[in-house]
């Protein structure tokens, strides 16, 4: 079946500006992440959402950040007043036993 | 702080060699350790994982060696190709569901 997928897959935005990225998960999949990339750097943990349950959010950088799920499936990272230190690949992934499968990512750069 | 540490940053191998990337972790409660493979462009996908009751995993020409004492964990790759050239990330969670904490990973080149 289709994969995670994510967009857009490449982000040019100016700094001061808010921004949003999608995630759609594997269907049926309960769990659902956002971890940033960045140049030389592993996955840093962003969020995480399991089922109807109150999200993990102690990743988020700073209050710029936000994330929602609606109906347990899609979910947007928003990124607001956007700042150079934010440019990197946005990556998102699904599980539904363990296993994360991780989308393509979207590509953040602030100009 | 570095819950995860990994090396070497990056590592050429010969066709037909054994690559061997470390990782060592510190919280003693992380449970789940996964392999990812990372080609340009792409995300990250599942290489191999184990847990700490084995002390070693296969899979193809993919290793898994696990030291519980030592806090340690290892991948082997044997007879690697060029088509095994990627970046390598290990991690560590605690409980398979939950988030992962990643090494910085390791950008292993296989030579013809």
């Amino acid at each position: 079946g289709a994969g995670v997928s994510q967009s857009p897959s490449n982000k040019v935005t100016e700094k001061g500006k808010d921004v949003e990225l999608r995630c759609d998960p594997i269907s049926g999949h309960t769990a659902l992440y956002w971890y940033r990339q960045s140049l030389g750097q592993g996955l840093e943990f962003l969020i995480y959402f399991q089922g109807n349950s109150a999200p993990d959010k102690s990743g988020l950088p700073s209050d710029r950040f936000s994330a929602e799920r609606t109906g347990g499936s899609v979910s947007t990272l928003t990124i607001q007043r956007t700042q150079q230190e934010d440019s990197a690949v946005y990556l998102c992934a699904s599980s539904l036993r363990g296993t994360q499968y991780f989308g393509p990512g979207t590509r953040l750069t602030v100009l | 702080q570095q819950q995860v540490k990994q090396s070497p940053q990056s590592l050429i191998v010969q066709k037909g060699g054994i690559s061997i990337i470390n990782c060592a972790y510190e919280n003693t409660a992380f449970d789940y350790f996964p392999w990812y493979q990372q080609f340009p462009g792409k995300g990250p996908a599942l290489l191999i994982a184990i847990r700490p009751d084995v002390s070693e995993k296969k899979e193809g020409r993919f290793t898994i060696s696990f030291n519980k004492s030592a806090k340690q964990f290892s991948l082997h790759i044997m007879d690697s190709q060029p088509g095994d050239s990627a970046t390598y990330f290990c991690a560590a969670s605690k409980g398979g569901s939950e988030k992962l904490v990643f090494g910085k990973g390791t950008k292993l080149t296989v030579n013809p």
